[in-house]
C-alpha cells in the first residue's frame, strides 16, 4: 500500500456517535475515493474527490460528508454513526478519472458500530 | 447503471492447474477494465488494467482479456500456485463510475 496511509485501522464506536477516518497520499494523486466494502454488496463508492474542495457523491453517500483541504488528505466522516455503517471501509487514488490509470487502494479501515 | 457479475464466486483447484476467472458488464461503454487481487484482511492490489481499445494484456503468468461487445472479460491463471489464493475482483470503469464485481475466491492447494 505504498504511498496511502489510512487511519485508523480498527474503530469501535457507538450508535450516535461522529466518526472520522483520514485517508493520507504521498503520491499527489488528484483523484481520491472512499469505498466500502461489505460481504454481499462488494465495492461501493461513497464520494470521491477530484482535487482540493471539490467533491463529489457516490453511489451510497447518505450519511457520510467528505473533505479535502489539502492534496494530501481525505476525510470521511459518519456524521451520526449507525450499525448499518459497520463496514470495511478503502480510500484508493488514481491520477486521473476517467482514462488509463490505475487505481491504487490503501490497505483499509475496519469500522464497527454498536 | 452498470452491473459487473463474477463466475464463479468460488472455485478450489489443485496446483498447477490453468484456471479462467470470468466477469461480465451489462453496458459496454467502458473506458477500461481493471483486475484486482484481495488477500484476506487486505486492501485491494491491480493486476491488470485493459484499455477499451485493446483485446487483452499480460503479466507473467496472467493474461486478462477484454471483448466489449459481447460484455465480457476473463482473467486466465497459467500454472497456479497455492501464494494464487486469494479473491480476484473485476471492475469496469464508465465515464465517472468504478464498478466492482463481488468477487471470485480462489483457493490453490498444494
Amino acid at each position: 500500500d505504498a504511498g496511502i496511509t489510512q487511519s485508523p485501522r480498527h474503530k469501535v464506536t457507538e450508535t450516535g456517535t461522529p466518526v472520522t477516518l483520514r485517508c493520507h497520499q504521498t503520491e499527489n494523486h488528484r483523484y481520491m475515493y472512499w469505498y466500502r466494502q461489505d460481504p454481499g454488496h462488494g465495492l461501493r463508492l461513497i464520494h470521491y474527490s477530484y482535487g482540493v474542495k471539490d467533491t463529489d457523491k457516490g453511489e451510497v453517500s447518505d450519511g457520510y460528508s467528505v473533505s479535502r483541504s489539502k492534496t494530501e488528505d481525505f476525510l470521511l466522516t459518519l456524521e451520526s454513526a449507525t450499525s448499518s455503517q459497520t463496514s470495511v471501509y478503502f480510500c484508493a487514488i488514481s491520477v486521473e478519472d476517467p482514462g488509463a490509470n490505475v487505481l491504487t487502494f490503501g490497505a483499509g479501515s475496519r469500522l464497527t458500530v454498536l | 447503471k452498470q452491473e459487473v457479475t463474477q463466475i464463479p464466486a468460488a472455485l478450489s483447484v489443485p496446483e498447477g492447474e490453468n484456471l479462467v476467472l470470468n466477469c461480465s458488464f451489462t453496458d459496454s461503454a467502458i473506458y477500461n477494465l481493471q483486475w484486482f487481487r484481495q488477500d484476506p484482511g487486505k486492501g485491494l492490489t491491480s493486476l491488470l488494467l485493459i484499455q477499451s481499445s485493446q483485446r487483452e494484456q499480460t503479466s507473467g503468468r496472467l493474461n486478462a482479456s477484454l471483448d466489449k461487445s459481447s460484455g465480457r472479460s476473463t482473467l486466465y491463471i497459467a500454472a497456479s500456485q497455492p501464494g494464487d489464493s486469494a479473491t480476484y475482483l473485476c471492475a469496469a470503469r464508465g465515464y465517472s463510475t468504478l464498478t466492482f464485481g463481488k468477487g471470485t475466491m480462489l483457493l490453490v492447494s498444494p
